[in-house]
């Protein structure tokens, strides 16, 4: 069965450090990627997606994701974290072999100022 | 242009009674799913509906649950008999068509507490 794995559940940073969160997922078809974030007490918002074309994605707020083939994964990266990014993100898949979106168990990052 | 509005923001209810969840999509979406997330897990597929038709249900618990899109009106995510187990956040998002070529827009989500 289709699956995607986030491999970390809860990340700490503090304010300017790197940020890069894994994203892995099982199915071996042609794919769609999108990362969402959800704030606290908000609806998941979209980040950035991948349909085709470069594999390196730019989305909002200084976010990027880079998608390896090879590797199945499509992980979520942003050079400099503010306290504003606290959130938790969701890395999510559609396949059209299975015609929904499926999402990984989500990762919570918490930005100290 | 409003977003997909979900209601009620929190609902509870006790054990045995029914829940009733709306979601209206995105003006001009056809689409909608339906998702629980349940406390430090993600987000599981309930169900993909297009109006009038389930399209697919496989992450319908197969009994008290329902999801119905009528040709107006909103989606309606239905549980009877409600156990403590069903307290969750249950999302809902719509897109204009199939998510393949495009993208799917959440809701705030509705939270039910079953007491």
């Amino acid at each position: 069965a289709q699956s995607v794995s986030q491999h970390n559940h809860h990340v700490i940073l503090s304010e300017a450090a790197s940020l890069e969160l894994g994203c892995n997922y099982s199915y071996g078809g042609t794919v769609n990627l999108f990362w969402y974030v959800q704030y606290p007490g908000q609806h998941l918002q979209l980040l950035l997606k991948y349909f085709s074309g470069d594999p390196l994605v730019k989305g909002i707020k200084g976010f990027e994701a880079e998608f390896i083939k090879s590797k199945f994964s499509f992980n979520l990266r942003k050079p400099s974290v503010q306290w504003s990014d606290t959130a938790e993100y969701f890395c999510a898949v559609f396949s059209g072999g299975y015609n929904k979106l499926i999402f990984g168990a989500g990762t919570r990052l918490a930005v100290h100022p | 242009n409003a977003g997909v509005m979900q209601n009620p923001r929190h609902l509870v209810r006790r054990r045995g009674q029914e829940a009733r969840l709306r979601c209206s999509p995105m003006k001009g979406h056809s689409h909608v799913y339906w998702y629980r997330q349940l406390p430090e897990e993600g987000l599981k597929f309930m169900v993909y509906l297009q109006k009038e038709n389930i399209i697919d249900e496989s992450g319908m618990p197969k009994e008290r649950f329902s999801a119905e899109f009528p040709k107006e009106g909103p989606s309606i995510l239905r549980i009877q008999q409600v156990v403590r187990g069903d307290s969750a956040a249950y999302f809902c998002a719509s897109s204009p068509g199939q998510v393949a070529n495009t993208e799917a827009f959440f809701g705030q989500g509705t939270r039910l507490t079953v007491v």
